[in-house]
């Protein structure tokens, strides 16, 4: 069956180190989209793609990069890891932007702690 | 003011009950509006979408009231199973999602 996978599922590192979030899908979707929670402020978005070499910044990209070489992937940089950057970081893809066939499927999520 | 605002409740209802959930939108824009359910540790699924005045989906009733920018979710003949944090989405002009804080449901026995 077609999935999301986001891995590692726990990371704990220390301030200062780079991190990297995998993201893989295998829907063959167009668009993908990097989010972290948080208590209080609910699911906020980082960086999002509409296609190979495509990506952009969402609200919170500060401190934050991707890169989409092929359509299956879209991991996510943490180039320093700071203290405000633990949370938990969702990946989701979407067929579409088209009305109908814009359901955003979520992965599993990470759970980083930056220690 | 936050862009998407909802109660973070918790509500809580025994088996049966009706419950309804109100959602408050900022920007008169928004053309597309989602109800997403998430359980606790896990990732966010999709309940419902409200791309017209409404839709109904088995005991789940969700409505859309453009002039007064809010949108609700109903939710009938509660089950344990409904226990979880509902949020409210819309998407913005640039097809982008944008989440409220959501808010929690429990359904005792």
């Amino acid at each position: 069956d077609a999935e999301i996978t986001q891995s590692p599922r726990h990371k704990i590192t220390e301030t200062g180190r780079q991190v990297t979030l995998a993201c893989h899908q295998t829907w063959n979707h167009n668009n993908m989209f990097w989010y972290r929670q948080d208590l209080g402020h609910g699911l906020r978005l980082i960086h999002y793609s509409y296609g190979v070499q495509d990506t952009n910044k969402g609200e919170v990209s500060d401190g934050y990069s991707v890169s989409r070489s092929n359509t299956e992937d879209l991991p996510l940089t943490l180039e320093s890891a700071a203290s405000s950057q633990t949370s938990v970081y969702f990946c989701a893809s979407s067929e579409s932007l088209a009305v109908g066939y814009n359901e955003q499927f979520f992965g599993p999520g990470t759970r980083l702690t930056v220690l | 003011r936050k862009e998407v605002e909802q109660d973070p409740g918790p509500f809580n209802v025994p088996e049966g009950a009706t419950v309804a959930f109100n959602c408050t939108y900022s920007n008169s824009a928004s053309q597309s509006f989602f109800w997403y359910r998430q359980d606790c540790r896990k990732e966010p699924k999709l309940l419902m979408s409200v791309y017209s005045s409404g839709n109904e989906d088995g005991r789940f009733t969700a409505q859309l009231n453009r002039a007064s920018q809010y949108i609700s979710l109903l939710i009938r003949d509660s089950k344990l199973s409904d226990s979880a944090t509902y949020l409210c989405v819309r998407m913005d002009s640039s097809y982008k999602l944008i989440f409220g804080s959501g808010t929690r449901l429990l359904v005792r026995p």
